[in-house]
């Protein structure tokens, strides 16, 4: 079975810090993808990234950057100059490949990163 | 106007009551979705669905049922709410023509308090 890890519950940084989000995953298949999505205090869910098991590149997005690790079973996301409006639940989510189902997110805990002035 | 909505957006009702939740979707995706968000255990699948012939448990489908009235409308029922069903329910649709995993967006979630 699938299972993603966010170790981090809170995080509290002042503003312009860089900041750090881990993300662990446990899988059995050598297909799969990643993604991260924020959920503002506003509630909603926004997709931020997703990547596959076949690209280990890094990937930076302005302030945002993400580093996978298969090696360390790690997908983790770096925002650089971290700002109020930062300030959201951020969660990671794993989908296996094609398994002739809908595909079906697993997704992590969350970590709540809170920026303040 | 967004993509995905969800109605209602806050609701209260009390033990026993059946309930719907509708979610509707104007980017054209084949694939919806209902999970159920509760502090501390992040995102959990209730009901997929891959098109209006094809609906499919997730991981914590006791207790709901769903329609699929078109591609475009997907429905969560709680046929008799419990409290322990108050959660943040979120829809979500992700398109088959994207590929093998597809992205799933998510609508603005209904915070549902059953007392």
């Amino acid at each position: 079975a699938q299972k993603v890890t966010q170790a981090q519950t809170e995080i509290s940084v002042v503003e312009k810090e860089d900041v750090t989000l881990d993300c662990v995953y446990e899988t059995r298949d050598t297909t799969y993808y990643l993604f991260w999505y924020k959920q503002p205090p506003s509630g909603e869910l926004v997709f931020l990234i997703r990547r596959n098991s076949f690209d280990e590149q890094n990937e930076i997005s302005g302030r945002y950057s993400w580093n996978f690790q298969k090696s360390t079973s790690s997908f983790n996301f770096t925002i650089t100059a971290s700002q109020v409006v930062d300030s959201a639940v951020y969660f990671c989510a794993l989908s296996e490949g094609y398994t002739g189902t809908a595909s079906k997110l697993t997704f992590g805990t969350g970590t709540r990163l809170q920026v303040t002035l | 106007d967004a993509d995905v909505t969800q109605t209602p957006r806050n609701r209260i009702t009390k033990t026993g009551k059946r309930i719907m939740l509708e979610c509707s979707q104007t980017k054209g995706h084949d694939r919806m979705y209902w999970y159920r968000q509760d502090p501390g255990l992040g995102l959990r699948l209730i009901y997929y669905s891959f098109d209006v012939k094809d609906i499919n448990k997730g991981e914590i489908s006791d207790g709901y049922s769903v329609s699929r009235q078109a591609q475009a409308k997907f429905s969560l029922s709680l046929e008799s709410a419990i409290p322990n069903q108050t959660a943040l329910y979120f829809c979500a649709t992700s398109d088959l023509r994207a590929g093998i995993t597809d992205t799933q967006y998510f609508g603005p979630g209904t915070r549902l308090t059953v007392l």
